[in-house]
């Protein structure tokens, strides 16, 4: 499984897009990226992923770089309760890769 | 669905006491995964099971041992509990090696 490369910490105004970026420079073909968010200390909730197309549902966007090296999250219309420590994963499904520390996303009202 | 289910939801071990941290999907998912997240950190993989009667060890599964009798229940055992133990536990489930992860609300566990 590909490392992934994240920043600690972000913070993003309420009703402003809230832009996450993550480096996999070493993803090969099969993997597919994955975010998932973590609010305060429940369990974390899976968001979106992708393989090499852009995706979007009701929650966020996932952009993903033509070579696969890097991709971004987009929650588009950030909310206090978008506040949350976010991962990205990449895998091809055989993981005993561990979740990251992330990025602690902070919404400012 | 109540999806990934997690008891106790808080335990405290004396040093040496085993236990058993409960886990159950009603999602009829395969994959079956067991986390533990220490304070600030992320989480790390303990154990896994791609099917009832199969289990594959995780990256840190030393303490710890599972069982998959059935699709619904996968069931991590700590023998001899020690302080390092002391952590939040995650079961999580997923349908096939590609579908997203549902995630249990976790176990905190204290070993004192």
């Amino acid at each position: 499984d590909a490392k992934t490369t994240q920043p600690p910490s972000m913070d993003c105004a309420e009703g402003r897009a809230a832009n996450l970026p993550c480096n996999h420079s070493t993803i090969s073909g099969n993997e597919y990226v994955y975010w998932y968010r973590q609010i305060h200390s429940q369990g974390p909730q899976y968001i979106i992923h992708g393989l090499k197309n852009n995706e979007t549902n009701e929650m966020a966007s996932l952009i993903i770089t033509e070579d696969r090296k890097s991709s971004t999250l987009i929650l588009p219309h950030a909310t206090l309760r978008d506040t949350a420590v976010y991962y990205c994963i990449v895998t091809d499904g055989n993981e005993k890769l561990t979740f990251g520390t992330g990025t602690r996303l902070t919404i400012i009202p | 669905n109540a999806g990934v289910t997690q008891t106790p939801k808080f335990r405290i071990l004396k040093i040496g006491q085993s236990m058993t941290l409960q886990c159950a999907q009603d999602m009829n998912h395969n994959y079956m995964y067991w986390y533990r997240q220490d304070p600030g950190m992320g989480l790390k993989l303990i154990y896994y099971s791609v099917g009832a009667g199969i289990t594959d060890k995780g990256e840190v599964p030393n303490g710890y041992n599972v069982s998959r009798s059935t699709t619904e229940d996968f069931p991590l055992r700590l023998e001899l509990a020690a302080p390092s133990q002391t952590s939040v536990y995650f079961c999580a489930s997923r349908s096939d090696m590609w579908g997203p992860k549902v995630f249990g609300p976790g176990t905190r566990l204290t070993v004192l």
